[in-house]
């Protein structure tokens, strides 16, 4: 069960579009369509951005999309804005029936 | 509207028990299944365990797996789970969330409740 690789952090300048990766095996994010995204603010509870890849919850901005390739899921944030700044996790299931995170991402609005 | 309120969190030695509870309201408890995860001081989540919505299946982390037990009352829309031989490691707090779907997209999550193992 290692995590999924995240990079640390990403940053961009509001109204910009930002991309996180996730990059797992073909054990996890390459062999199910069962990768979330959370969004985390300081001292907050996770919030789900993204479900099975490409699903938003509702009342999630569409200015959040999701992909996947291969072993490689994708979080996009289009429009920057300054309340995006947080943490964000991607998470996947696995072949040996558990989940799995990553290791986060520091998302900082210039 | 959906909340989820954990408890039972503390200060235990290293080696000691705890049990954390997670009362379930506003949604039918007994027809989602749930997750504990949990997230160190400063660190990244971890998932813990889910337990599928009629208690028929448990699943654990490795790093838990033997000294965990997830359960539930559904009759009690309460969510459980039980820590022992605990490590200084398990310090974290401990979220527990709604499964939407059953495969891991949690759509409601706690506020946590902190478990801090040191002598």
């Amino acid at each position: 069960q290692s995590a999924l690789t995240q990079p640390a952090s990403v940053s961009g300048s509001p109204g910009q579009s930002i991309t996180i990766s996730c990059t797992g095996t073909s054990s996890d994010v390459g062999g199910y369509n069962y990768v979330s995204w959370y969004q985390q603010h300081p001292g907050k509870a996770p919030k789900l951005m993204i479900y099975d890849v490409s699903n938003r919850p509702s009342g999630v901005s569409n200015r959040f999309s999701g992909s996947k390739s291969g072993n490689t899921a994708s979080l996009t944030i289009s429009g920057l804005q300054a309340e995006d700044e947080a943490d964000y996790y991607c998470s996947s299931y696995t072949s040996s029936s558990s989940w799995v995170f990553g290791g986060g991402t520091k998302l900082t609005v210039l | 509207q959906v909340q989820l309120v954990e408890s039972g969190g503390g200060v235990v030695q290293p080696g000691g028990s705890l049990r954390l509870s997670c009362a379930a309201s506003g949604f039918t408890f007994s027809s989602y299944g749930m997750h504990w995860v949990r997230q160190a001081p400063g660190k990244g989540l971890e998932w813990v365990a889910f337990i599928r919505y009629d208690g028929s299946n448990k699943y654990y982390a490795d790093s838990v797996k033997g000294r965990f037990t997830i359960s539930r009352d559904n009759s009690k829309n309460t969510l459980y789970l039980q820590m022992n031989s605990l490590r200084a490691e398990d310090t974290a707090v401990y979220y527990c969330a709604k499964d939407k779907k059953g495969d891991g997209s949690c759509d409601y999550w706690g506020q946590g409740t902190l478990v801090t193992v040191s002598s």
